[in-house]
């Protein structure tokens, strides 16, 4: 059974366009909750992590907006460039102990 | 230099045959990790290590096994090959800082099983 279920498999936005990336969770055990970036030919690097005593967290362009009582959150991309294009997982993990990624999201930005 | 480097990067096998794939770390971390990653399916645990005399069975065990030489390599073996092992394989390290949380991935290895 799927620990975390990622949507959607792929997508493609204009360049400046606000791409959304969902995730949706079962265990209420978990409490840290990742997104990786992953570009081809290289292995995944952590982009922006949050943990569910907070609903929003920003680190630049990337926004992580957590839903508890739904079990769900999401990243959201603002004025995403070219150079946004990549894969994204995202991860659910109780602290200290193994990840569950989602299946990721392949993001194309368009010029 | 990379932190977490992988060896080799890409590897062309026959089924049967007995591969190893090897991981190393400069960041001093004590956790390591292995996954395979399939189109569609994401990243899928293997194999993890907290010390060098801790070894856990991931989601996706049956058919590897891991070494922990020592606490900056971990190896994993495919004992006899078969073709659904075609994947891209990574290997991971966790420390205390900046968290534990935080996993470094290295750049993968390419294994084709034929």
């Amino acid at each position: 059974q799927q620990q975390v279920k990622q949507s959607p498999q792929s997508l493609i936005v204009q360049k400046g366009g606000i791409p959304i990336i969902n995730c949706a969770y079962e265990n209420t055990a978990f409490d840290y909750f990742p997104w990786y970036q992953q570009f081809p030919g290289k292995g995944p690097a952590l982009l922006i992590a949050i943990r569910p005593d907070v609903s929003e967290k920003k680190e630049g362009r990337f926004t992580i907006s957590f839903n508890k009582s739904a079990k769900q959150f999401s990243l959201h991309i603002m004025d995403s460039q070219p150079g946004d294009s990549a894969t994204y997982f995202c991860a659910a993990s109780k602290t200290g102990n193994q990840f569950y990624f989602g299946t990721g999201t392949s993001l194309t930005v368009i010029p | 230099d990379a932190d977490v480097t992988q060896t080799p990067r890409n590897r062309i096998t026959k089924t049967g045959k007995r591969i190893m794939l090897e991981c190393s770390q400069t960041k001093g971390h004590d956790r390591m990790y292995w996954y395979r990653q399939d189109p569609g399916l994401g990243l899928r645990l293997i194999y993890y290590s907290f010390d060098v005399k801790d070894i856990n069975k991931g989601e996706i065990s049956d058919g590897y096994s891991v070494s922990r030489q020592a606490q900056a390599k971990f190896s994993l073996s495919l004992e006899s090959a078969i073709p659904n092992q075609t994947a891209l394989y990574f290997c991971a390290t966790s420390g205390t800082y900046p968290s534990p949380d935080t996993q470094y991935f290295g750049p993968g290895t390419r294994l084709t099983v034929l």
